[in-house]
């Protein structure tokens, strides 16, 4: 029962461009989105959130948009640079403590 | 220092025996939780605890169970461990009322059943 998808498992982008990482969830009672940031052998961490009351959330070069009549999300990433070549995970949460993760989208930066 | 800890980091062990995973946060975090990262890279929450209170259970093994001597510590006891249970499992910890609803995770203990 996958509530939270991520349909595009890579991206690949050139240094400079922008990055948009899209994710897609079913559950209508998810009342948090957040978007997580994974590098080889660590743990996730956290990068960006929107209340589901909100449309938009930015922070930095981080843009984080929110869909709810389509149920869907997106992380916008201007300009993407090398260093933000991981895995990007999305997440949905209800109540703070039930969160759920997609399967994750693997960037590439090219320089 | 390390805000979440897990040891250990890799953990290779034969079918039918009994491990545990240790998990520890220094940030006075209210809520702990374990996640498991399968094959397919999906990370699935297994159990989150709040102030000592089992609060999600999901549909996980009785052969798995959490034990939390303190609000610090959450441990995952595995017994009688089977092939399917090879996975990275995930520690993490969080304080309720935040306003991002953001989870600190633990950097990962990758457990090998052969």
């Amino acid at each position: 029962d996958q509530q939270v998808k991520q349909n595009s498992p890579s991206l690949s982008v050139q240094e400079g461009r922008i990055s948009i990482l899209n994710c897609d969830y079913t559950n209508s009672m998810f009342d948090y989105f957040l978007w997580y940031k994974k590098y080889p052998a660590e743990g996730p961490t956290f990068l960006i959130s929107i209340s589901s009351i909100k449309d938009k959330n930015e922070d930095g070069r981080f843009t984080v948009f929110l869909n709810k009549s389509a149920k869907h999300l997106s992380l916008h990433i201007v300009p993407s640079q090398p260093g933000d070549s991981a895995v990007y995970f999305c997440a949905a949460t209800r109540l703070n403590y039930d969160m759920r993760f997609g399967a994750g989208t693997r960037l590439t930066v090219k320089p | 220092d390390t805000a979440v800890s897990q040891t250990p980091k890799y953990l290779v062990t034969q079918m039918g025996n009994d491990k545990s995973i240790k998990c520890e946060q220094n940030l006075g975090h209210d809520t702990m939780y374990w996640y498991k990262q399968d094959s397919k890279k999906f990370l699935k929450i297994m159990f989150s605890y709040n102030n000592k209170e089992l609060i999600i259970n999901e549909t996980v093994p009785n052969r798995f169970s959490p034990k939390s001597p303190d609000k610090a510590h959450l441990n995952l006891h595995i017994n009688s461990l089977e092939l399917g249970d090879s996975a990275v499992y995930f520690c993490a910890s969080s304080r309720a009322g935040t306003g991002t609803h953001e989870q600190f995770f633990g950097p990962g203990t990758r457990l090998t059943v052969l």
